[in-house]
């Protein structure tokens, strides 16, 4: 089984630029999230999503977005790369909103310089 | 807003020591799920344990224990006898109606 995919591993954008993370999971679950990871901040929720169609914002938001058309797939775009946004950023999955533990993808480094 | 709490950064102890992790959490949520994660060097994130909010019964699992207490809202764990390959961070984490949110992290430490 994948699990959950991210790609790309590494990335290096210049301030400014836009792009963006892959996340795909093969497990048929409805719950997806995006974390980012900062050294001493734990993981930070970016943006949710329940189900298809669905999406909701997170702990930090802003500068990101997100789209949810198929139950297998969550990107998560930059739209004007800033140097704070650098950080590792993991995608997670889970099958609902209960017990069961997030699912997570292996993180994407960025880098904005 | 929910939020968790791990007020200790990082940990050192030498093989074969007990060593706990706290975790104070925060939720308006009447029902809710603790977790506790672990980061090893490689980067991965790895599911520990679980606990409904509605079921306080402590239990052990191996090398692993936890000690859940509503009254305090405190979600701690435990490592007995800790070995070299538990050196890792560790995440505790809150599950509330729609997400999940992380507390900062413990770093820990077993020296040979």
């Amino acid at each position: 089984n994948a699990g959950v995919t991210q790609t790309p591993k590494f990335q290096v954008l210049k301030t400014g630029q836009s792009m963006t993370l892959q996340c795909a999971q093969d497990m048929n679950h409805e719950y997806m999230s995006w974390y980012r990871q900062d050294p001493g901040m734990g993981l930070r929720l970016i943006h949710y999503s329940v189900g298809a169609g669905i999406t909701d914002q997170g702990e930090v938001p802003n500068g990101y977005n997100v789209s949810r058309s198929t139950t297998e797939d969550f990107p998560l775009r930059l739209l004007s790369a800033a140097p704070s946004q650098t950080s590792v950023y993991f995608c997670a999955s889970s099958p609902g909103r209960d017990n069961s533990p997030l699912h997570f993808g292996n993180g994407t480094r960025l880098t904005v310089t | 807003a929910q939020k968790v709490t791990q007020a200790q950064t990082e940990i050192s102890v030498v093989e074969k020591e007990d060593v706990t992790l706290d975790c104070v959490y925060e939720t308006r949520d009447t029902t809710y799920y603790l977790f506790w994660y672990k980061q090893p060097p490689s980067g991965e994130l790895v599911f520990l344990i679980r606990r409904n909010s509605f079921d306080e019964q402590n239990e052990i699992s191996g090398r692993y224990s936890w000690n859940f207490q509503k009254s305090t809202s405190s979600f701690n764990f435990t490592i007995t006898a800790s070995q070299v390959v538990d050196s890792a961070v560790y995440f505790c984490a809150l599950r509330g109606y729609n997400d999940m949110r992380f507390g900062a992290g413990t770093r820990l430490t077993v020296k040979p």
